[in-house]
């Protein structure tokens, strides 16, 4: 699986937009990126996934570069409910995305 | 929908011990994997169970065991405790469907003192 690498933290004012990077310059052509977050004494959540094209739902966008060395999850209009620790990871496409390898992620704080 | 329920949620047990936690899987789901997490770190994979065998496994060692029954819930084992495996375990399902998302539990907290 990929190594991806995320900042520590982040901070976002309520409203606006949270972009959060993160760099997977050793992934392979069959590892996707998934994104998953996990708010306190929760377990995690999934939010997206995507291979090389960019990637949205309900709840976020996911834009990968075209050399799918580094990828940006864009939470269009935070919340205090999106105060969580956010998870970039690289995995391949086994057809159950089962053995993911979570990193420490970027512990993202939203305020008023 | 039902989601992937957890129990108990709270454990303390004590060194040498042995313990079973369980979990039921989202309904729809026939894959359930288990994760540990110790404080302040990401879940770490320990194994997969589909039509009730082992289908994968993280670098754990042979005292936590599992199993899967025809209803696909699942249960998680470690014998001869250790401090060390004070975390929180999570359990998640997913569809054999290409891609499908885990859907995680909240997880068991235990403590082993």
């Amino acid at each position: 699986d990929a190594k991806t690498t995320q900042p520590t933290s982040m901070d976002c004012a309520e409203g606006r937009a949270a972009n959060l990077p993160c760099n997977h310059s050793t992934i392979s052509g069959n590892e996707y990126v998934y994104w998953y977050r996990q708010i306190h004494s929760q377990g995690p959540q999934y939010i997206i996934h995507g291979l090389k094209n960019n990637e949205t739902n309900e709840m976020a966008s996911l834009i990968i570069t075209e050399d799918r060395k580094s990828s940006t999850l864009i939470l269009p209009h935070a919340t205090l409910r999106d105060t969580a620790v956010y998870y970039c990871i690289g995995s391949p496409d086994t057809g159950t995305a089962s053995k993911l390898t979570f990193g420490t992620g970027t512990r993202l704080q939203v305020t008023l | 929908e039902t989601g992937v329920t957890q129990s108990p949620t709270h454990l303390i047990k004590t060194r040498g011990q042995q313990v079973t936690l369980r979990c039921s899987s989202q309904s729809g789901h026939n894959t359930v994997s288990w994760y540990q997490q110790a404080l302040g770190q990401g879940p770490q994979f320990i194994f997969q169970y589909y039509r009730e065998e082992e289908n994968g496994r993280g670098n754990f060692p042979p005292r936590f065991s599992g199993l899967q029954f025809p209803n696909y819930s699942s249960e998680l084992n470690v014998n001869a405790l250790e401090l060390d495996d004070s975390a929180l375990y999570l359990c998640a399902s997913s569809s054999r469907e290409w891609n499908s998302p885990l859907h995680f539990g909240n997880g068991t907290r235990l403590t082993v003192t």
